[in-house]
């Protein structure tokens, strides 16, 4: 139980294109997933906490209009990342929880902006 | 402000030895720890957690302790494998349900 997965795994986009991330909780409702950010051999950095049915809370420094969130039922949200840039390159990871205080992984989606 | 950190970027141990890991946290009033494994490309994975009410939790051939003293957390792998390497985050939780992550320590098995 527990396994949340991520769509796409990787993509590769131009610079000014918008990508969208998929987070997906398969076998339970997620209250809250969360959005982090990880840069090679770094930790995770937490972007945005995503509430099912009301706006995102985003962390200090994570521009909102950037990285648009949407938490649109209880086993999706999505990540778009609007004009995106080389510099929005990294590991995007989404996390769930439901009712307790584990916080259990996707599989990260690789962005890669040329 | 509230931060978690590892003491030791890199670990190397031989096939079969015992590993430790450490992690020291700021905030004494955090209630919940966890550890992660995280392989190279892939999501973080939940290991074990434990309560500040525990100071000892045990798994499958993995050990945290939790000494509320000093702020510090440890986590023991027993007979370490080759599929034991990865990166280990320790976390805290915070506000709101957020987790803090340390800075991670990469585990290299030698066969």
């Amino acid at each position: 139980g527990a396994v949340v997965s991520q769509h796409p795994s990787w993509v590769i986009c131009k610079s000014g294109t918008s990508v969208k991330i998929e987070c997906r909780s398969l076998d339970f409702q997620a209250t809250t997933m969360f959005w982090y950010r990880q840069f090679p051999k770094q930790s995770l950095m937490l972007m945005a906490t995503s509430n099912e049915g009301s706006k995102a809370t985003y962390e200090q420094g994570v521009e909102k209009d950037k990285f648009l969130i949407n938490h649109a039922s209880l086993t999706l949200s999505t990540l778009t990342v609007t004009s995106a840039h080389p510099e929005d390159s990294s590991f995007y990871i989404c996390s769930a929880i439901y009712k307790t205080d584990t916080q259990y992984f996707g599989p990260g989606t690789r962005l890669t902006v040329l | 402000g509230e931060s978690v950190g590892l003491h030791l970027p890199t670990l190397s141990v031989q096939e079969g030895d015992n590993s430790i890991i450490n992690c020291a946290y700021s905030n004494s009033a955090s209630d919940y720890f966890i550890w992660y494994k995280q392989e190279s490309g892939k999501g973080p994975q939940f290991i074990i957690d434990i309560r500040s009410n525990m100071d000892k939790r045990q798994g499958q051939r993995v050990t945290v302790l939790l000494n509320k003293t000093v702020k510090h957390l440890s986590l023991q792998i027993a007979a370490t494998q080759p599929g034991d390497s990865a990166v280990y985050f320790c976390a805290e939780k915070g506000q709101g349900g957020k987790l803090i992550f340390g800075q991670g320590t990469e585990l290299s098995v030698k066969p």
